[in-house]
């Protein structure tokens, strides 16, 4: 199956300082990725749609400023954490929509865990 | 957004057993998937489904869509200790963003 890549796969940072998260869809173009937070034991919640070329399209409550998308290719997304602070620690996934073949799929990468200090 | 209903939420069972879950939507969709997490892993794609009544299989896992277009069922059959995870549904309409059930534990007790 289609691979998507994330980097890097865990960061801690001090509060107040930024991260940034890689997204790569190594085998197919995506114009469409997804940006998710997962709390322990609990399903996915998306972030924010990152289109490429476009200004991402962020969920109601996440905050546009405070989690910066970036789709400068069709093949890599990035979100910056800025002035990260504990309550953003958490598992961060993106995922890529491979619309290449005639049907419709999405792929997830493995993952970024943030923790906060 | 909307969140798919999954069920059961958790379930423990003897290995060897087969395992039934599913999911349901108050909307209609043209495209199911389903997907297994592991602990501190992103989702791994099991079986997508893209037709109304349309049943696929992938080793021993079997997956359908659901005829009303708004439910998808996963199976397993004969489970075994590396079953253990999380599986989730998701829901779509064609270029538009998934909807993701809540999730189903699954425990595999050897």
């Amino acid at each position: 199956g289609a691979v998507v890549s994330q980097h890097p796969s865990r960061v801690i940072c001090k509060s107040g300082t930024s991260v940034k998260i890689e997204c790569r869809s190594l085998d197919f173009q995506a114009t469409t990725m997804f940006w998710y937070r997962q709390f322990p034991k609990q399903s996915l919640m998306l972030m924010a749609t990152s289109n490429e070329g476009s200004k991402a399209t962020y969920e109601q409550g996440v905050e546009k400023d405070k989690f910066l998308i970036n789709h400068a290719s069709l093949t890599l997304s990035t979100l910056t954490v800025t002035s990260a602070h504990p309550e953003d620690s958490s598992f961060y996934i993106c995922s890529a929509r491979d619309m290449t073949g005639p049907r419709e799929t999405q792929y997830f990468g493995p993952g970024t865990r943030l923790l906060v200090l | 957004g909307q969140q798919l209903n999954q069920s059961p939420q958790s379930m423990f069972i003897q290995e060897g057993e087969d395992v039934s879950m599913n999911c349901t939507s108050s909307s209609i969709f043209n495209t199911w998937l389903w997907y297994k997490q592991d602990p501190g892993e992103g989702p791994v794609l099991l079986i997508a489904l893209y037709k109304a009544g349309e049943l696929t299989s992938n080793g021993r896992l079997t997956a359908q869509f659901g005829i009303t277009r708004k439910d998808s069922f996963l199976n397993i059959s004969a489970s075994i200790p590396s079953d253990v995870g999380i599986y989730f549904c998701a829901g779509s309409n064609t270029g538009n963003q998934f909807y993701f059930g809540t999730g189903t534990s699954l425990t595999v007790i050897p």
